[in-house]
């Protein structure tokens, strides 16, 4: 069963734009990260928000989360072609458990 | 690189075969993560290994089973193969368990053909 669920779907920009997705859980939770896909790669991990933070910033990553909505974003800034990749929001529920359970992805495609 | 291998890439085979797929964590990383990537289904969670031992369970099937070595590599097995079972197998490791250490390392998968 999916823990986040990521909106939209699909998201589909031009270089330069910022692309900005949504994740939301349904269960109180540890942390929250936020992972890529290239089509048919391994998942690579792009950061990591715990349950006591609001806002966290990588390079041109901005991740929010928002525990009292059950709910994070993932922004992008500046855009590039080379960002088109799946982009996953995965939790770790509170209480012990050691699933990383991740959402079905937004598909984000950045047109040169 | 992520330092995570797995073995095979490809896999075809045929309904009601048993296959064994492979995994290598990251040097010093001792939890083992298993999940399966289908179409339809997203990403699921399969079954997590720390130092050997089972830590968690995921939706996997009674015709699936796992387990971590004493060298820390880790195997899953699938038997009797349907149609369904066409997924990549995604492989992952971390330092310790996910909920202390949060990121997971993963490999470049395991594309499972069934005909």
């Amino acid at each position: 069963s999916q823990q986040g669920e990521e909106d939209p779907q699909a998201l589909s920009i031009q270089e330069g734009e910022n692309a900005t997705m949504n994740c939301s859980y349904k269960t109180s939770i540890n942390n929250l990260q936020w992972y890529r896909q290239n089509s048919g790669r391994g998942l690579v991990h792009l950061i990591l928000i715990r349950s006591n933070e609001r806002e966290k910033h990588s390079g041109r990553l901005r991740v929010t989360l928002d525990t009292s909505k059950k709910s994070s974003s993932l922004l992008i800034t500046a855009s590039r072609a080379a960002d088109t990749a799946s982009y996953f929001c995965a939790t770790i529920t509170q209480g012990g458990s050691e699933k990383l359970v991740f959402g079905k992805g937004t598909k984000l495609t950045v047109n040169p | 690189d992520s330092g995570v291998t797995q073995t095979p890439k490809h896999l075809i085979t045929a309904t009601g075969q048993r296959v064994t797929l492979r995994c290598s964590p990251r040097s010093g990383d001792l939890s083992v993560y298993w999940y399966q990537q289908s179409l339809d289904q997203g990403l699921q969670f399969l079954i997590q290994y720390y130092n050997g031992e089972e830590r968690a369970k995921g939706n996997i099937l009674e015709r699936f089973s796992a387990q971590q070595f004493p060298d820390l590599h880790s195997e899953l097995n699938l038997s009797s193969l349907e149609l369904g079972d066409s997924a990549l197998y995604f492989c992952a490791s971390s330092v310790g368990p996910a909920g202390n250490t949060g990121e997971l390392f993963f490999g470049e998968g395991s594309r499972l053909t069934v005909l």
